[in-house]
């Protein structure tokens, strides 16, 4: 049962332009969000994050939205770089008493950007 | 900067071996965890510890079992190792509240032939 689903396994984009990365979850008691970056060969990375108390954060050129409603984030990326090219993970997180701490992670989509 | 430091970065082990991955964090994290990412498949997490000497099944625990003696060391063991278990291991951490980030070691690549 995939609770976190990213459904694009790629993405190609021109430098300059908008990256949009989407990912959907099915567990309505999920709460908190968060996006990683990953290069080949090495660990992923902290992106940015997102409360269910909010619909929106911005942090330079990235922006996560979140639809409670729709259960569906996406992550906005502009303008894009040629090293923004990496596999970006969609996490999510909440609810349960020890549990709560860990972190179910998307497919992930490889993102490319051309120059 | 927190430091998560996996001792191995790449790994070749026969079929039946038994193999140890270690990990350590410097940053007095309590909540301490082992994935491992295959291609399509995403990060999934196999075992993860809330303190020590306590421990969780993650989604694929089976072949695996872990152990958490000290807060900063959390091992990863996999008791008779089986070619399906070729994959990169990620080892992260992470404070105690939910809502934290959670934070990666550079990863071991284990190949089991």
């Amino acid at each position: 049962d995939q609770q976190v689903k990213q459904n694009s396994p790629s993405l190609s984009v021109q430098e300059g332009r908008i990256s949009i990365l989407n990912c959907d979850y099915t567990n309505s008691m999920f709460d908190y969000f968060l996006w990683y970056k990953k290069y080949p060969a090495e660990g992923p990375t902290f992106l940015i994050s997102i409360s269910s108390i909010k619909d929106k954060n911005e942090d330079g050129r990235f922006t996560v939205f979140l639809n409670k409603s729709a259960k569906h984030l996406s992550l906005h990326i502009v303008p894009s770089q040629p090293g923004d090219s990496a596999v970006y993970f969609c996490a999510a997180s909440g609810g349960w008493e020890t549990s709560g701490s860990r972190l179910t992670f998307g497919e992930g989509t490889q993102l490319t950007v051309n120059p | 900067d927190v430091k998560v430091t996996q001792s191995s970065r790449y790994l070749v082990k026969r079929t039946g071996e038994k193999v140890f991955l270690e990990c350590v964090q410097d940053m007095d994290h309590e909540n301490m965890f082992w994935y491992r990412q295959d291609p399509g498949l995403g990060l999934r997490l196999i075992y993860f510890s809330y303190d020590v000497k306590m421990k969780e099944k993650g989604d694929i625990p089976e072949g695996y079992s872990v152990s958490r003696e000290k807060k900063e060391r959390f091992s990863l063991i996999l008791e008779s190792a089986s070619t399906n278990q070729t994959s990169m291991y990620l080892c992260a951490s992470k404070m105690g509240t939910a809502g934290n980030t959670i934070y990666f070691g550079e990863g071991s690549w284990l190949t089991v032939v």
